[in-house]
């Protein structure tokens, strides 16, 4: 039963850095056919797709415009999980965050969420 | 990017009832790569409906999908307890994927 497990902390300070981690088991990181993407959810935002990255002979990464001059996503093969990193985050990125796995493009698998709330 | 825009916001009805949902694209999906999922309070998304009219494994077959180009419809044959919750489509045609704003299926 292929399974994601979201870590991480609840509460970041403004302009630090958000980091959420999400560990895969049934399934790998480096599968060809899978994609491993971050999901926020907020009353004022909605449903909000950040980013993903996926193994096709190499390592490839998208974001959304939205985040894109501040966020990672990173695979991290030796422990077969993939992280978030989200810098200089402000009230505004205050949400639910998901990991959920794309195969091909729509999200069938998802993580329990983790609330992030960005306050000082 | 696609906007997706849902209809009705919120849906009364009972149970045994049909539910039907719709989903308006600001531009064509290409290839019909529409989604749709249902969301339960203090739970993520569940996937049912891919590829705008495939069931996702394990999803009843009251649950329906039909359209393609801008618009779309989840239907729901006749309404069980569970299926009380809110609904989502997305798009996933064209980067970045989308999701609609939700439509909301409560109990009259």
């Amino acid at each position: 039963q292929v399974q994601l497990q979201q870590s991480g902390p609840g509460l970041v300070k403004p302009s630090q850095t958000l980091s959420l981690t999400c560990a895969i088991s049934g399934d790998s990181v480096s599968s060809n056919s899978a994609a491993w993407n971050w999901i926020r959810q907020s009353p004022s935002r909605g449903l909000e797709w950040l980013g993903r990255t996926y193994y096709r002979s190499k390592w490839y990464n998208e974001y959304a415009v939205s985040v894109k001059s501040r966020i990672t996503i990173n695979p991290d093969t030796s422990k077969n999980q993939f992280s978030l990193q989200l810098n200089s985050v402000t009230p505004e990125d205050t949400a639910v965050y998901y990991c959920a796995r794309s195969a091909p493009r729509y999200f069938d698998l998802w993580g329990r969420g983790t609330l992030v709330t960005v306050s000082s | 990017e696609i906007v997706l825009t849902q209809s009705p916001g919120t849906l009364s009805l009972s149970p045994g009832e049909r539910a039907t949902l719709s989903c308006r694209a600001s531009q064509s999906v290409s290839s019909s790569y529409l989604a749709w999922y249902q969301q339960k309070p203090g739970q993520a998304p569940r996937l049912l409906i891919y590829g705008a009219s495939s069931r996702a494994t394990g999803i009843p077959d009251r649950f329906s999908g039909s359209g393609s180009g801008t618009d779309f419809t989840l239907t729901i044959s006749r309404l069980e307890p569970e299926d009380f919750a809110v609904y989502y489509c997305q798009q996933y045609g064209t980067s970045p994927w989308t999701f609609g704003q939700g439509t909301k299926v409560e109990i009259k």
